[in-house]
């Protein structure tokens, strides 16, 4: 597609319950991001996909976190039993790049979730 | 210390003026730098690179002094339509890349 496609763009989840937000990249972008943006704050790194392989996880903040990208191509995060403190605007980015240094990154729309 | 720190703002100025936001860093190892422009409940865009010899883009400037270790950007005649929230990266090499993004700087411009 033209743009970083996320879906769906708001999420009410009540606490407990688990949720799978979605990513498709910019088509031939090799490189995968995912970002936590809470209210008033910058965007805070999660994990990094280089292709299918999964790079970088330590900014996932707990294992109830858990991202994937099987194909290469669209990536799911998917958070487990979540609580309060997870409500914030989910942001995937995708790159032409292989590494992170060089090119900025285009972002999708995002996921706001509410968790209740 | 936060790695990348910006000035929260607001900056509230009249249509017409040059605006100026800083962003310091902490790490002296970060390699790559660019500013963001975020609109309110959208996702953040990129506005520019900043280069080691500065670079231009229409009435905006970006600079890097990596001797005191901060970017700046600079807004001239401000429209209406600047106004957002703008972000400063850093991008590190140690270990593993890491981007960082400051918590932005809030920008008004009024008629």
């Amino acid at each position: 597609g033209a743009g970083v496609s996320q879906s769906p763009r708001y999420k009410v989840a009540k606490r407990g319950q688990d949720v799978a937000l979605r990513c498709d990249p910019i088509s031939g972008h090799v490189s995968l991001f995912w970002y936590q943006q809470a209210l008033g704050q910058g965007p805070e790194f999660l994990t990094y996909f280089q292709n299918e392989a999964q790079l970088d996880k330590s900014g996932l903040p707990s294992d109830r976190f858990f991202a994937e990208r099987p194909e290469g191509s669209v990536s799911t995060l998917k958070i487990q039993r979540t609580q309060q403190e997870d409500s914030a605007v989910y942001l995937c980015a995708s790159s032409l790049a292989p590494d992170r240094a060089s090119y900025g990154y285009t972002f999708g729309s995002g996921t706001r979730l509410t968790v209740v | 210390r936060k790695e990348v720190e910006q000035d929260p703002g607001p900056f509230n100025v009249p249509e017409g003026a040059t605006v100026a936001f800083n962003c310091t860093y902490s790490n002296s190892a970060s390699q790559s730098f660019f500013w963001y422009r975020q609109d309110c409940r959208k996702e953040p865009k990129l506005l520019m690179s900043v280069y080691s010899s500065g670079n231009e883009d229409g009435r905006f400037t970006a600079q890097l002094n990596r001797a005191s270790q901060y970017i700046s950007l600079l807004i001239r005649d401000s429209k209406l339509s600047d106004s957002a929230t703008y972000l400063c990266v850093v991008t590190t090499r140690t270990g593993g890349f890491k981007t960082i993004f400051g918590a932005g700087t809030r920008l008004f411009v009024k008629a």
